[in-house]
Protein backbone atom coordinates (compact mmCIF):
# COMPACT_ATOMS: atom_id res chain seq x y z
CA UNK A 1 0.00 0.00 0.00
CA UNK A 2 1.52 3.72 -0.71
CA UNK A 3 1.68 5.69 2.09
CA UNK A 4 0.99 8.90 0.10
CA UNK A 5 -0.20 8.94 -2.51
CA UNK A 6 -0.84 11.57 -5.09
CA UNK A 7 -2.69 12.32 -8.17
CA UNK A 8 -1.88 12.27 -10.75
CA UNK A 9 2.18 12.29 -11.67
CA UNK A 10 2.28 14.14 -14.82
CA UNK A 11 0.27 17.08 -15.65
CA UNK A 12 0.42 19.24 -19.02
CA UNK A 13 -1.50 21.79 -19.37
CA UNK A 14 -1.57 25.07 -20.73
CA UNK A 15 -1.33 28.46 -19.40
CA UNK A 16 -4.28 30.10 -17.83
CA UNK A 17 -5.79 26.94 -17.02
CA UNK A 18 -7.08 25.83 -13.57
CA UNK A 19 -6.14 22.36 -11.92
CA UNK A 20 -5.80 20.47 -9.03
CA UNK A 21 -3.54 18.11 -7.93
CA UNK A 22 -4.36 15.26 -4.82
CA UNK A 23 -3.01 13.86 -2.24
CA UNK A 24 -4.01 11.13 0.09
CA UNK A 25 -1.60 9.58 3.23
CA UNK A 26 -3.12 6.08 4.81
CA UNK A 27 -0.22 6.73 7.79
CA UNK A 28 -2.72 8.02 10.40
CA UNK A 29 -0.59 11.13 10.29
CA UNK A 30 -2.08 14.46 11.53
CA UNK A 31 -0.53 16.83 9.15
CA UNK A 32 0.15 17.27 5.36
CA UNK A 33 2.30 19.52 3.54
CA UNK A 34 3.01 20.62 0.12
CA UNK A 35 6.30 21.39 -1.17
CA UNK A 36 7.48 22.79 -4.71
CA UNK A 37 10.75 21.53 -6.33
CA UNK A 38 11.99 23.89 -9.38
CA UNK A 39 14.15 23.02 -12.21
CA UNK A 40 17.07 23.35 -10.01
CA UNK A 41 15.74 20.42 -8.05
CA UNK A 42 15.50 23.01 -4.52
CA UNK A 43 12.67 22.32 -2.65
CA UNK A 44 10.85 24.78 -1.04
CA UNK A 45 7.57 24.32 1.44
CA UNK A 46 4.61 26.06 0.50
CA UNK A 47 1.62 25.09 3.17
CA UNK A 48 1.23 22.63 6.24
CA UNK A 49 -2.19 21.38 7.48
CA UNK A 50 -2.47 20.13 10.87
CA UNK A 51 -6.02 18.35 11.42
CA UNK A 52 -7.49 20.44 8.43
CA UNK A 53 -6.37 23.55 9.89
CA UNK A 54 -3.75 25.91 7.74
CA UNK A 55 -0.96 26.42 10.14
CA UNK A 56 2.41 27.05 7.80
CA UNK A 57 1.28 29.29 4.66
CA UNK A 58 4.92 30.50 2.85
CA UNK A 59 4.88 33.01 0.41
CA UNK A 60 3.24 31.52 -2.52
CA UNK A 61 0.82 33.16 -4.95
CA UNK A 62 -3.26 33.64 -4.05
CA UNK A 63 -3.65 31.66 -7.26
CA UNK A 64 -2.76 28.68 -5.01
CA UNK A 65 -5.37 27.08 -2.51
CA UNK A 66 -4.82 24.17 -0.49
CA UNK A 67 -7.65 22.27 0.39
CA UNK A 68 -7.80 19.68 3.35
CA UNK A 69 -11.46 17.68 3.38
CA UNK A 70 -10.19 15.23 6.54
CA UNK A 71 -6.80 14.69 7.86
CA UNK A 72 -5.86 12.17 5.32
CA UNK A 73 -6.69 14.39 2.55
CA UNK A 74 -4.54 17.66 1.39
CA UNK A 75 -5.34 19.18 -2.35
CA UNK A 76 -3.51 21.94 -4.21
CA UNK A 77 -5.67 24.02 -6.57
CA UNK A 78 -4.02 25.90 -8.67
CA UNK A 79 -5.94 28.83 -10.80
CA UNK A 80 -4.88 30.81 -13.62
CA UNK A 81 -1.16 28.58 -14.23
CA UNK A 82 1.50 30.42 -15.53
CA UNK A 83 4.96 28.56 -17.02
CA UNK A 84 6.42 29.67 -14.04
CA UNK A 85 4.81 27.24 -11.81
CA UNK A 86 5.85 24.27 -14.28
CA UNK A 87 7.76 22.02 -11.28
CA UNK A 88 7.65 19.07 -9.50
CA UNK A 89 5.03 19.42 -6.34
CA UNK A 90 5.38 17.10 -3.85
CA UNK A 91 2.92 16.11 -0.93
CA UNK A 92 4.42 14.91 2.47
CA UNK A 93 2.86 14.17 5.84
CA UNK A 94 3.92 13.75 9.37
CA UNK A 95 2.70 12.96 12.60
CA UNK A 96 2.75 16.01 14.89
CA UNK A 97 5.68 18.60 13.93
CA UNK A 98 7.70 16.22 12.48
CA UNK A 99 10.36 15.16 14.58
CA UNK A 100 10.48 11.74 12.94
CA UNK A 101 10.79 12.94 9.99
CA UNK A 102 8.34 13.50 6.77
CA UNK A 103 7.34 10.86 4.41
CA UNK A 104 7.10 12.14 1.19
CA UNK A 105 4.71 11.23 -2.15
CA UNK A 106 5.92 10.19 -5.74
CA UNK A 107 5.40 13.66 -6.58
CA UNK A 108 3.71 15.64 -9.37
CA UNK A 109 5.19 16.75 -12.13
CA UNK A 110 3.32 19.65 -13.89
CA UNK A 111 4.15 21.23 -17.50
CA UNK A 112 2.71 24.35 -17.83
CA UNK A 113 2.86 25.03 -21.97
CA UNK B 1 14.93 31.96 9.59
CA UNK B 2 17.00 28.93 9.33
CA UNK B 3 18.87 27.51 6.62
CA UNK B 4 20.78 24.66 5.62
CA UNK B 5 24.09 24.66 3.47
CA UNK B 6 25.07 22.09 1.02
CA UNK B 7 28.31 23.13 -0.80
CA UNK B 8 28.51 20.48 -2.53
CA UNK B 9 26.21 20.71 -5.84
CA UNK B 10 27.56 17.60 -8.11
CA UNK B 11 29.99 15.21 -6.40
CA UNK B 12 31.44 12.47 -9.31
CA UNK B 13 33.10 9.84 -7.66
CA UNK B 14 34.48 5.57 -8.90
CA UNK B 15 32.77 2.75 -7.08
CA UNK B 16 34.14 1.58 -4.20
CA UNK B 17 35.33 5.32 -3.44
CA UNK B 18 34.83 6.70 -0.04
CA UNK B 19 31.75 9.53 0.12
CA UNK B 20 31.48 12.74 2.23
CA UNK B 21 28.61 15.08 1.73
CA UNK B 22 28.65 18.36 3.52
CA UNK B 23 25.72 19.76 5.30
CA UNK B 24 25.87 23.12 7.56
CA UNK B 25 22.74 24.37 9.31
CA UNK B 26 21.88 27.97 10.50
CA UNK B 27 20.01 27.81 13.89
CA UNK B 28 21.31 28.16 17.51
CA UNK B 29 18.23 26.38 19.24
CA UNK B 30 17.30 22.26 19.19
CA UNK B 31 17.07 21.15 15.52
CA UNK B 32 16.81 17.91 14.74
CA UNK B 33 18.75 16.78 11.26
CA UNK B 34 17.90 14.21 8.49
CA UNK B 35 19.00 13.12 4.95
CA UNK B 36 16.87 12.57 2.33
CA UNK B 37 17.48 10.68 -1.10
CA UNK B 38 15.92 11.07 -4.37
CA UNK B 39 16.60 8.49 -7.22
CA UNK B 40 15.97 9.57 -10.65
CA UNK B 41 12.50 10.11 -11.33
CA UNK B 42 11.53 9.28 -7.67
CA UNK B 43 10.28 10.96 -4.45
CA UNK B 44 12.36 11.95 -1.05
CA UNK B 45 13.49 8.70 1.24
CA UNK B 46 14.79 9.10 4.66
CA UNK B 47 17.91 7.81 5.06
CA UNK B 48 18.79 8.95 8.30
CA UNK B 49 17.74 11.18 11.41
CA UNK B 50 19.57 13.00 14.22
CA UNK B 51 17.48 13.64 17.44
CA UNK B 52 19.61 13.55 20.19
CA UNK B 53 22.25 11.38 21.69
CA UNK B 54 25.21 9.89 20.23
CA UNK B 55 25.85 12.17 17.09
CA UNK B 56 26.77 9.51 15.19
CA UNK B 57 23.51 7.87 13.30
CA UNK B 58 23.49 5.18 11.45
CA UNK B 59 20.90 5.00 8.36
CA UNK B 60 20.05 2.80 5.69
CA UNK B 61 22.36 1.74 2.61
CA UNK B 62 25.07 1.54 5.22
CA UNK B 63 25.07 5.42 4.98
CA UNK B 64 25.72 7.45 7.98
CA UNK B 65 26.49 11.16 9.46
CA UNK B 66 28.24 12.80 12.13
CA UNK B 67 26.64 15.67 14.25
CA UNK B 68 29.32 18.28 15.28
CA UNK B 69 27.40 20.83 16.81
CA UNK B 70 30.47 23.23 17.29
CA UNK B 71 30.48 23.09 13.73
CA UNK B 72 26.77 23.13 13.05
CA UNK B 73 27.07 20.67 10.52
CA UNK B 74 26.03 17.01 9.87
CA UNK B 75 28.11 15.71 7.49
CA UNK B 76 26.84 12.11 5.47
CA UNK B 77 29.17 9.68 4.96
CA UNK B 78 29.56 6.14 3.10
CA UNK B 79 32.79 4.38 3.10
CA UNK B 80 32.26 2.66 -0.52
CA UNK B 81 29.71 4.28 -2.50
CA UNK B 82 28.31 1.67 -5.51
CA UNK B 83 26.85 3.01 -8.66
CA UNK B 84 23.29 2.45 -7.42
CA UNK B 85 23.48 5.18 -5.05
CA UNK B 86 23.29 7.77 -8.12
CA UNK B 87 21.11 10.14 -7.13
CA UNK B 88 20.57 13.43 -5.12
CA UNK B 89 20.83 13.91 -1.70
CA UNK B 90 19.27 16.50 0.32
CA UNK B 91 19.55 17.74 3.96
CA UNK B 92 17.08 18.88 6.31
CA UNK B 93 16.72 20.84 9.43
CA UNK B 94 13.76 20.79 11.73
CA UNK B 95 13.82 23.41 14.13
CA UNK B 96 12.38 23.96 17.49
CA UNK B 97 9.17 26.35 18.22
CA UNK B 98 5.41 26.38 17.15
CA UNK B 99 6.06 26.68 13.61
CA UNK B 100 8.11 23.77 12.91
CA UNK B 101 8.97 22.96 9.25
CA UNK B 102 11.57 21.32 7.48
CA UNK B 103 13.98 23.42 5.58
CA UNK B 104 16.40 21.91 2.80
CA UNK B 105 19.29 22.45 1.86
CA UNK B 106 19.74 22.74 -1.75
CA UNK B 107 20.97 19.18 -2.69
CA UNK B 108 23.97 17.45 -4.03
CA UNK B 109 23.85 15.28 -7.27
CA UNK B 110 26.10 12.26 -6.62
CA UNK B 111 27.26 10.78 -9.96
CA UNK B 112 29.23 7.12 -9.07
CA UNK B 113 30.94 6.12 -12.34
CA UNK B 114 30.72 1.78 -12.36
Amino acid sequence: DTAVSQTPKYLVTQMGNDKSIKCEQNLGHDTMYWYKQDSKKFLKIMFSYNNKELIINETVPNRFSPKSPDKAHLNLHINSLELGDSAVYFCASSQGTGGYGYTFGSGTRLTVV
Amino acid sequence: AQSVSQHNHHVILSEAASLELGCNYSYGGTVNLFWYVQYPGQHLQLLLKYFSGDPLVKGIKGFEAEFIKSKFSFNLRKPSVQWSDTAEYFCAALTSGSARQLTFGSGTQLTVLP
